[in-house]
Order: C-alpha cells, then sequence, then structure tokens
C-alpha cells in the first residue's frame, strides 16, 4: 500500500495569502496519477486536482498542482474565505487507492 | 444536478451485517466507476472499495476484503456495499462517490454506520 504523508498537519494564513501544501508518497506515483480535494465541515469532499495538474471543472486557476515521482505540492494563489478547509491528497498509481490524512487551512 | 444519495446506514453489532445503497442521478451512472470512502467521525477519508462501469472488476482495501462486498445496477442507477462480520473500527460515514477510474469526481453526504455493542 502506498502511505501519503501530507504536511503541515495545520497551516494558519490570512485572506490574500499564497498557500502552499505538500504530500509525500511512500513509492513513485506512476503517470501522475494524484488528485486533491477540498472538505469544509459537513460537506462531501470536493474534487481540486486530478492527473497531478489538471484542474477539475469548474476549479479557479488561483489553484495549481505541480510535481511527480513521490512528491506533490497543491498552491492556493490568493486564499478567498470558503479555501479554509481541510485538503487530502490521493493517488490512483496503484490498485489500493490511498489517501493522505489531511491538511487542515486556518485563518490567521 | 448530480445527485448521490446514500441510505441504509444504521446502529449495529460486533459481528453483524448491513447493506448500504447509493442512487445516483443527474450524470449517466453506467460509464462511471464507483466507489465506497468512509470516513470515521473527525477523521480523514479511507477509501474502501471501487466497481468498474460494468461491474466487471472490483477491489477492496485490505482492512474490509473478505468482509465487504460492493455491487452496482446500472438498470436502477443504484450502488450497494453489502458488509459483514462488522467490527468497532468500522464506524464511519460512508461516501457513495463517483470518477473516470481512480479518482472521484462526484460525491454523496453519506451515510453514518455506527458498531457498537
Amino acid at each position: 500500500e502506498i502511505v501519503l504523508t501530507q504536511s503541515p498537519g495545520t497551516l494558519s494564513l490570512s485572506p490574500g495569502e499564497r498557500a502552499t501544501l505538500s504530500c509525500r508518497a511512500s513509492q513513485s506515483i506512476n503517470n501522475n496519477y494524484f488528485a486533491w480535494y477540498r472538505q469544509t465541515p459537513g460537506q462531501a469532499p470536493r474534487l481540486l486536482m486530478y492527473d497531478a495538474s489538471r484542474r477539475a471543472t469548474g476549479i479557479p486557476d488561483r489553484f495549481s498542482g505541480s510535481g511527480s515521482g513521490t512528491d506533490f505540492t497543491l498552491t492556493i494563489s490568493r486564499l478567498e474565505p470558503e479555501d479554509f478547509a481541510v485538503y487530502y491528497c490521493q493517488q490512483y498509481s496503484s490498485s489500493s487507492l490511498t489517501f493522505g490524512q489531511g491538511t487542515r487551512l486556518e485563518i490567521k | 444536478e448530480v445527485q448521490l444519495v446514500e441510505s441504509g446506514g444504521d446502529l449495529v453489532q460486533p459481528g453483524g451485517s448491513l447493506r448500504l445503497s447509493c442512487v445516483a442521478s443527474g450524470f449517466t451512472f453506467s460509464t462511471y466507476w464507483m466507489h465506497w470512502v468512509r470516513q470515521a467521525p473527525g477523521k480523514g477519508l479511507v477509501w474502501v472499495s471501487r466497481v468498474k462501469t460494468d461491474g466487471s472488476y472490483t477491489n477492496y482495501a485490505d482492512s474490509v476484503k473478505g468482509r465487504f462486498t460492493i455491487s452496482r445496477d446500472n438498470a436502477r442507477n443504484t450502488l450497494y456495499l453489502q458488509m459483514t462480520s462488522l467490527r468497532v473500527e468500522d464506524t464511519a460515514v460512508y461516501h457513495c462517490a463517483a470518477g473516470p477510474s481512480g479518482y472521484v469526481t462526484y460525491w454523496g453526504l453519506g451515510a453514518l454506520v455506527t458498531v457498537s455493542s
């Protein structure tokens, strides 16, 4: 099983600032089969990025994804109020899919 | 509008069984892989199982293999999860989810399964 480790556990920033979230895999991810999701309290997760750097439908261009191999990054260029939530990374390179433990992005 | 509506969540004793259902609408159900993803109270997302578009392929997380069975009925736009030999650690909200294969495009709000004596 590929283990995904997200950092930091909690990120405290202000609206308008830039956020950088990281996810490290225990094995190399083939074909950049990597996704990011955002979840706000009481809501279902929402797909942000897939194939490491492709934005999902309706996701604004202030979200960007990058990385390859074992290290992946989600960058939010200018934080909006709705961005303060929990973010999860996920790999689909192996048949056993796995998620990271989550990064909580909170208002400073 | 895409909707995934789960049902069947309940309180069950350890060792018991339960079947979850998920009715899909607003997209072409038969062209999407379907998943179950669970989330224990206050915890993160954990993938449970998925089934291919036509039901010909399924796979499971090691923690549920041999105890849970995923299936789908494309004529009824419905996904199922049969859960047996339930354990306390299976307590979670179970989200029904749809995607092209490995990642999830659409999510349901989930059904709460509580395993307790």
